[in-house]
């Protein structure tokens, strides 16, 4: 069985532009999170999303967004970018009844120019 | 606000001995709580779940033990090995897969 799928592995962007960042959940897991890690803040959550709804939210700010397919495929999106936004995105699927259990893909690594 | 703290912050050992891994909460009210492992520039593993009505998991050499009215938790490494070197993450459920981490043990064994 095929593991958490994020792409791209790594993006260099500069200050105010946008980003698009990809998951692919393990087989039939509905539910999707996303969370930040930085060397200063460490692993913060951003947003959750189970059959295509955001359940759950973080305190980051409206620049950053997400959304889940029918398929269970997720986005998150992040617009005018700032320096601060440099950091390891990873997104986790957990499989039906068992929200707890979270398996990690290896992350989207993001460096803001 | 729940504030998640491990300590050390980072820890090196001699192969084979047995270690403990130190993580603190500040509200008890959480469903369980998990230890990761990360590797660098990876994603992270679960190691240990423990659901908030019990004490201790055991995964073969990793026991995980867990007092809610203290606020604490504690890994438990017995005859460490280099593989083992990692970071190691403590991270407690608000609710549904809302975890809050701490800041994580950086573990390097040596050989």
């Amino acid at each position: 069985k095929a593991g958490v799928t994020q792409t791209p592995r790594y993006l260099i962007k500069t200050r105010g532009q946008q980003v698009t960042l990809s998951c692919s959940p393990i087989s039939g897991h509905r539910s999707v999170s996303w969370y930040q890690q930085t060397p200063g803040q460490g692993l913060q959550f951003l947003f959750e999303y189970f059959s295509e709804t955001q359940r759950n939210k973080g305190n980051f700010p409206g620049r950053f967004s997400g959304r889940q397919f029918s398929n269970s495929r997720s986005e998150m999106n992040v617009s005018t970018l700032e320096l601060g936004d440099s950091a390891l995105y990873l997104c986790a699927s957990s499989p039906p009844g068992q929200l707890e259990k979270l398996f990690f893909g290896s992350g989207t690594q993001l460096s803001v120019l | 606000k729940q504030e998640v703290t491990q300590i050390p912050a980072a820890l090196s050992v001699p192969e084979g001995e047995n270690l403990v891994l130190n993580c603190s909460f500040t509200d008890s009210a959480i469903y369980n709580l998990q230890w990761f492992r990360q590797d660098p520039g990876k994603g992270l593993t679960s190691l240990l779940l423990i659901q908030s009505s019990q004490r201790e998991q055991t995964s073969g050499r990793l026991n995980a033990s867990l007092d809610k009215s203290s606020g604490r938790s504690t890994l438990y490494i017995a005859a460490s090995q280099p593989g083992d070197s990692a970071t190691y993450l403590c991270a407690v459920v608000e609710y549904g897969n809302k975890l809050v981490f701490g800041a994580g043990t950086i573990l390097r064994v040596k050989s």
